[in-house]
């Protein structure tokens, strides 16, 4: 099994929901990325997490927040979001926790904050 | 300046065609990734280079670590690899990203 698998593909939530985004590997590996892409735009980078441990936190705002319940699921928590949050959330995984092993991405979630 | 530029920004070919795509980048890197992305979403990773050529199919990349260079050749296009490809350097504090090269192969 080489595939990150996200759920859901698609989300409409308004400013005031709770929801959360899923993110699941059984590759082995121990890294795990969250990406927030614009149109037309390259990935920008969320978090990362290495051995199920928050290792990076680019400055994202609160209203995102990450979970590791285990080496396998990645989740992303989202409340209070606003309209500029709709983008597309990528989760990635790789089995080096450098970004020098090949990275494996999900189909990611689009989300429309309204 | 960007760190990473891509040339061209977008390439329109005729099937058959042998495509190819660059990467230069500024800084030092311990890797470079090449990816692709159709509409829609989802990324596959195509390559990860440190040195020297990879082959896959129909795609070679190549990279040269002193000229801080990196290419994506597609051999015998085909309207199937109508995508982004994006190329990202892997540095100590995590990937840079340039800003892709959007493919359309013409049947």
């Amino acid at each position: 099994d080489t595939e990150v698998t996200q759920t859901p593909k698609h989300l409409v939530m308004g400013m005031t929901n709770k929801k959360s985004l899923k993110c699941e590997q059984h590759m082995g590996h121990r890294a795990m990325y969250w990406y927030k892409q614009k149109a037309k735009k390259p990935p920008e980078l969320m978090f990362v997490y290495s051995y199920e441990k928050l290792s990076i936190n680019e400055s994202v705002p609160s209203r995102f927040s990450p979970e590791c319940p285990n080496s396998s699921l990645l989740n992303l928590h989202l409340h209070a979001l606003q309209p500029e949050d709709s983008a597309l959330y990528l989760c990635a995984s790789s089995d080096a926790p450098s970004f020098t092993g090949e990275l494996f991405f999900g189909e990611g979630s689009r989300l429309t904050v309204l | 300046k960007n760190e990473v530029e891509q040339s061209p920004q977008n390439l329109t070919a005729q099937e058959g065609e042998f495509i190819t795509i660059n990467c230069s980048y500024s800084v030092g890197i311990s890797a470079l990734h090449w990816l692709q992305q159709h509409p829609g979403g989802g990324i596959v990773s195509l390559f990860m280079l440190s040195s020297g050529k990879k082959k896959h199919g129909r795609l070679i990349a190549t990279i040269n670590i002193q000229e801080k260079h990196s290419s994506l050749h597609i051999t015998a296009s085909h309207p199937r690899d109508s995508a982004v490809y994006i190329c990202a350097v892997v540095r100590a504090d995590g990937l840079t990203f340039g800003k892709g090269t959007h493919l359309i192969i013409q049947p």
